[in-house]
């Protein structure tokens, strides 16, 4: 079956640091992958997608590229700022129009 | 905006009594999902529908029950709620032509079951 595995949390940053939030995933056929992000009492906004291998999502600063032979979609900033705190979930989408989650990843952003 | 309204956003209720959860679109949208929300186990699939009166169960569809009689709306029941269903409840809607897997979110529904 399919499976999204982020890697655990909570992830504390300072102001102006790397961020990079591993995703590996396990799929039948040719999945499209997607990074959401969850801002505080809201729901899930999406950030990014790609939808086949080799692929460079980005939105907002936030990158992250398909990659088929590692079964991986790490999410990436060069650069965080407070406002990116938030809750990062990983997702993959195969057939059936449904989507599989990741456990989601918090990630706090210190001034 | 996706145009998604979820109601109530949050509700206290008592194990045994039946609940109903309201999703709200105003695009039109064929596809509609009910997740819910709990720590540890990001997003579940509870139920989704693909069209007026055509839905089909989740990964966690126990206990609950959904029904679309209007595109517009997709409503979530809870037959007789028990605490294991204190959640926070998301519905989600898929906007991509050719792509349903690309799914905007309402703001959830917090339930709580005492």
């Amino acid at each position: 079956g399919n499976s999204v595995t982020q890697m655990e949390g909570p992830v504390t940053l300072s102001e102006e640091a790397f961020l990079t939030i591993n995703c590996t995933y396990t799929a039948t056929g040719y999945p499209s992958l997607f990074w959401y992000v969850q801002y505080p009492g809201e729901g899930l906004q999406l950030l990014l997608k790609a939808t086949k291998a080799d692929d460079k999502g980005s939105n907002k600063g936030f990158e992250a590229t398909y990659r088929k032979e590692t079964t991986s979609f790490h999410l990436e900033k060069g650069s965080v700022q407070v406002s990116d705190s938030a809750v990062y979930f990983c997702a993959l989408g195969t057939s059936g129009s449904r989507l599989t989650f990741g456990e989601g990843t918090q990630l706090t952003v210190n001034p | 905006d996706a145009g998604i309204t979820q109601s109530p956003r949050h509700k206290v209720t008592e194990t045994g009594t039946p609940v109903t959860l309201r999703c709200h679109q105003t695009e039109n949208h064929r596809y509609m999902y009910w997740y819910r929300q709990d720590p540890g186990h990001g997003l579940r699939l509870i139920h989704y529908s693909y069209g007026v009166k055509d839905t089909d169960k989740g990964e966690v569809s126990d206990g609950y029950s959904v029904s679309r009689s209007k595109t517009e709306d997709f409503l979530l029941t809870l037959e007789s709620a028990t605490s294991s269903q204190t959640s926070v409840y998301f519905c989600a809607i898929s906007v991509g032509t050719g792509s349903p897997y690309e799914q905007y979110f309402g703001p959830g529904t917090r339930l709580t079951v005492t």
